[in-house]
């Protein structure tokens, strides 16, 4: 039973527009929320992270919305670049422990 | 150079022998983990540990064993009896809330 999810495993955005990229959990004990980007054959390099007391977090280009009660996160890219194609995962913490579980990704291409 | 290591990148063992992944951090981090990749199933958890000599099992630990005898050094065995080894396994470590990882190692099983 897979308690983060990522429904949509590729996404494709023209150069310049906005992605949005969705995460979806299950488990309200859920306290501590990361978004990756990972390339082929590499580790994911961490991107932006939010706590469960905020709604949103801002960096840059990057910017992640956690809205606890339908129990979803997303990641709004602006404005997406070539260089964003990769598989970008979300985590998520579980209160009180050392567990993070990751989604199963979401393969973004970036067109110029 | 500080960071997180894995070695080796690329392995490849014969079925039924164990191997052993080496992941080394001398960033004196507490908490180090490890984690499975395989195509569309995500990173799925293998074992953490939060202190040297104590570890705890992730979702799939069945087949793997790790140790923490030094706080820099978080190795995994893939045994034998894990059924499909075959796969990307990534070695991390924790700051804050953040987890940070290694650049992972590829193990083929033939």
């Amino acid at each position: 039973d897979q308690q983060v999810k990522q429904n949509s495993p590729s996404l494709s955005v023209q150069e310049g527009r906005i992605s949005i990229l969705n995460c979806d959990y299950t488990n309200s004990m859920f306290d501590y929320f990361l978004w990756y980007k990972k390339y082929p054959a590499e580790g994911p390099t961490f991107l932006i992270s939010i706590s469960s007391i905020k709604d949103k977090n801002e960096d840059g280009r990057f910017t992640v919305f956690l809205n606890k009660s339908a129990k979803h996160l997303s990641l709004h890219i602006v404005p997406s670049q070539p260089g964003d194609s990769a598989v970008y995962f979300c985590a998520v913490q579980t209160s009180g422990t050392y567990k993070y579980i990751f989604g199963t990704g979401t393969r973004l291409k970036v067109l110029a | 150079d500080g960071g997180i290591t894995q070695s080796p990148k690329y392995l490849f063992r014969k079925e039924g022998q164990n191997v052993t992944l080496s992941c080394e951090q001398n960033l004196n981090h507490d908490a180090m983990y490890w984690y499975r990749q395989d195509p569309g199933q995500g990173l799925r958890l293998i074992y953490y540990s939060q202190i040297v000599n104590d570890f705890q099992k992730g979702d799939i630990a069945e087949g793997y064993s790790v140790s923490r005898e030094k706080k820099e050094s978080f190795p995994l065995t893939v045994t034998s009896a894990q059924k499909n080894p075959t796969a990307f396994y990534l070695c991390a470590s924790l700051v804050g809330n953040t987890i940070y990882f290694g650049e992972g190692s590829w193990l083929t099983v033939v």
